[in-house]
C-alpha cells in the first residue's frame, strides 16, 4: 500500500544553518506530494506541494522536488529561522486519502 | 475565513462514558477526514468521507462510530471510551482526492481516564 517514511528527529540547528528533512514514499500510480507543519497547539498547515513528477514546490524559503527516479521529495530551506521551530510532515495523496510520515521535529536556536 | 472548526478543544472522559467531537468545514468540499495524532506515530486515519451519506473506515477505526448528514459537518462519534483513545484527534477536508491539499482544524485534546 502507500506509505511515507520521513527522517527520524528531534532535528536540532543554529539560526542560519542548512536544513534537509528526507522524505521517501511508496504509491501505486502517480500521488500529489506534500508538506505540511505543525506549530504548538496547532492544526497542520500546507507549507508546499508538487503534484507530478520534476515539479518544485516552494514556500516560506522552503523547496522540495518531486523525485520519481528515487521516490523522494525531501524538505530543504537554505537559512533557517528561529520561527521555523515546528514539526514537519511529509504526505502524499493516494485512494481516498491523505498518508502522512510520522513527523520530524525541528528546534531552531538563536 | 473560518475553515475547518473542531470542538471541543479539550476533554477529559471516564473510561466507558461516550462523546462526539464535532467538526464542520464551510469550503464545500467533498472530503472529510478524521485523524489521530499519538506522540511518534504520525497521523493515523480513523474514518473519512468523499460526500454526504457516504462514509467508509480508515487504519483505525475500531470504537469509533462516524456519519455525514451533510456536506459541512462530520461528527466523530467515541462508544465506550477507553485510555487506548488518549490521543489528539483532528478533522480535515479537502476538495478531492487528487491535488489539492487537506486543510485542517485545531484539533481535539482528548484524555480517557
Amino acid at each position: 500500500g502507500d506509505s511515507v517514511t520521513q527522517m527520524e528527529g528531534p532535528v536540532t540547528l543554529s539560526e542560519e544553518a542548512f536544513l534537509t528533512i528526507n522524505c521517501t514514499y511508496t504509491a501505486t500510480g502517480y500521488p500529489s506530494l506534500f508538506w505540511y507543519v505543525q506549530y504548538p497547539g496547532e492544526g497542520l498547515q500546507l507549507l508546499l506541494k508538487a503534484t507530478k513528477a520534476d515539479d518544485k514546490g516552494s514556500n516560506k524559503g522552503f523547496e522540495a522536488t518531486y523525485r520519481k527516479e528515487t521516490t523522494s521529495f525531501h524538505l530543504e530551506k537554505g537559512s533557517v529561522q528561529v520561527s521555523d521551530s515546528a514539526v514537519y510532515f511529509c504526505a502524499l495523496s493516494g485512494g481516498n486519502q491523505f498518508y502522512f510520515g510520522t513527523g520530524t521535529s525541528l528546534t531552531v536556536i538563536p | 475565513n473560518a475553515g475547518v472548526t473542531q470542538t471541543p478543544k479539550f476533554r477529559i472522559l471516564k473510561i466507558g462514558q461516550s462523546m462526539t467531537l464535532q467538526c464542520t468545514q464551510d469550503m464545500n468540499h467533498n472530503y472529510m477526514y478524521w485523524y489521530r495524532q499519538d506522540p511518534g506515530m504520525g497521523l493515523k486515519l480513523i474514518y473519512y468521507s468523499v460526500g454526504a451519506g457516504i462514509t467508509d473506515k480508515g487504519e483505525v477505526p475500531n470504537g469509533y462510530n462516524v456519519s455525514r448528514s451533510t456536506t459541512e459537518d462530520f461528527p466523530l462519534r467515541l462508544e465506550l471510551a477507553a485510555p487506548s483513545q488518549t490521543s489528539v484527534y483532528f478533522c480535515a477536508s479537502s476538495r478531492d482526492r487528487f491535488d489539492t491539499e487537506a486543510f485542517f482544524g485545531q484539533g481535539t485534546r482528548l484524555t480517557v481516564v
